[in-house]
């Protein structure tokens, strides 16, 4: 098993480009988490799927933030377009009925 | 809001003393979690207790549960060098359909010198 795999793992870009951070769960895992880790902020639920359907996106900073998962294999989270302040790890994690969570290495942001 | 408050924020031990770190919560949960995180990793999955057990072990590791006082408790015992990481508590609420939904502390470090 690969584990919860995310791409990049390394993200620069400018303020006001567009910023796409893409995860793939542990097959057969039907939840699927994004999180966000900073250090004044510590660790945030950005957003959560269960069965590819959004449950709670309240922790979602702005409109600027979207996220998908078009099928249980595949998620992604959209900035756009990208402020400094958006500056973190991302995490995405996976998990099945009764089993803790999963989780990927991170991808870190760095918007200039 | 974070739901898990840790403390200490840092913990500097040597090896083969043990190393407590606490964490309290805010609402009621159906279970507590510890997650460990290592320099540049993800977080990984140590040890879960539900909200109807008082105390769990697995190795090293001993985790309370105190539902009357929302706290817990994680311990880890003869410690090693290569325990030196992050720790994070996490609840997960009982509102329903919010299974699995976890809430993170913000995490006691943990250094462990040999």
């Amino acid at each position: 098993d690969a584990g919860v795999i995310q791409s990049p793992r390394h993200e620069v870009t400018e303020m006001g480009q567009e910023v796409t951070l893409r995860c793939k769960p542990i097959s057969g895992h039907n939840s699927l988490f994004w999180y966000r880790q900073t250090m004044m902020r510590g660790l945030e639920l950005l957003i959560y799927f269960n069965n590819n359907v959004p449950i709670d996106d309240s922790g979602m900073p702005e409109d600027r933030f979207s996220a998908k998962m078009p099928n249980a294999s595949f998620s992604t989270l959209k900035i756009q377009p990208s402020e400094p302040r958006d500056s973190a790890v991302y995490f995405c994690a996976s998990s099945s009925s009764n089993s803790p969570l999963h989780f990927g290495n991170g991808t870190r942001l760095t918007v200039t | 809001s974070q739901q898990g408050e840790e403390d200490p924020q840092a913990l500097s031990i040597q090896e083969g003393e043990n190393a407590t770190m606490n964490c309290s919560y805010k609402t009621s949960i159906n279970n507590l979690q510890w997650y460990r995180q290592n320099s540049g990793r993800g977080l990984v999955h140590l040890i879960l207790i539900r909200s109807n057990e008082r105390e769990k072990h697995s190795g090293r590791l001993r985790v309370t549960l105190d539902t009357s006082k929302k706290s817990s408790s994680l311990l880890i015992t003869a410690s090693r060098a290569a325990d030196t990481a992050s720790y994070f508590c996490a609840t997960e609420g009982v509102i329903y359909n919010q299974g699995g939904k976890l809430i993170f502390g913000q995490g006691t470090e943990l250094s462990v010198k040999p």
